[in-house]
């Protein structure tokens, strides 16, 4: 079946790079998503990448994708204490018509000042 | 743009009451809706997917009778608690997304539901 992997917590100083990893079960994933939560509220979209890509950067957030290993991760350049937050990564899977996604259990980041 | 609106984002009562959310797409069509249900420190819990006009679709597990889904309009989906109970206690958090397929799915604010 599919499954979303992530580690759970990550510590980092400001200012320094905080490279988040998730990998994924389901060969034939078309997008892949990562998402900010902060406390208390929904999640927000950060960016997506089409999985024939490889990369993927928008101002501080660089996407990496390994469609052979099923590695995705999201580097945060320059990190900020704002950056707090746990952060999902979740899959579209082309064998749904809904667009259902299949989420990572989410990874804390925790940025020190 | 894509502003998914839900209320409340905050509910206290009794138990036994029925509890109604409500999800708002402000400046697109959502054809699908999907409702989740997170506990802390944990993932989101998808529970059922609405289409615009059609019956949800309820994952395995989830009572559709206890979570009535309504998704009469392309703007507006809701979801009701029917009499509630302590272990309905959650976080509920809608997502909205348009008619493309792999259009990114719009995040609520979520809704804290607490029941007494």
């Amino acid at each position: 079946g599919e499954d979303v992997e992530q580690s759970l917590f990550l510590s980092v100083r400001e200012g320094d790079s905080s490279v988040i990893n998730c990998t994924y079960t389901d060969s034939s994933s078309t997008y892949l998503y990562w998402y900010k939560q902060e406390p208390g509220a929904g999640l927000q979209l950060l960016t997506y990448i089409f999985s024939n890509m490889d990369m993927k950067q928008d101002q501080r957030l660089t996407v990496l994708l390994n469609k052979k290993d099923k590695h995705l991760s999201l580097r945060i350049a320059d990190t900020q204490t704002g950056d707090s937050a746990i952060y999902f990564c979740a899959e579209s899977i082309l064998s749904s018509n809904t667009g259902k996604l299949i989420f990572g259990q989410g990874t804390t980041l925790q940025v020190k000042p | 743009g894509a502003v998914v609106s839900q209320h409340p984002s905050r509910v206290i009562c009794k138990s036994g009451t029925s509890v109604k959310i409500e999800c708002r797409s402000l400046d697109f069509q959502a054809t699908t809706m999907f409702w989740y249900r997170q506990f802390p420190k944990q993932s989101l819990m998808l529970m059922a997917t609405s289409n615009e006009g059609s019956k949800a679709t309820y994952e395995q597990g989830v009572e559709k009778d206890k979570f009535l889904i309504n998704h009469a309009s392309l703007t507006l989906s809701t979801l009701t608690v029917t009499s509630a109970h302590p272990e309905d206690s959650s976080f509920y958090i809608c997502s909205a997304k348009g008619s493309v397929k792999n259009q990114p799915q719009h995040f609520g604010d979520g809704t804290r539901l607490s029941i007494l």
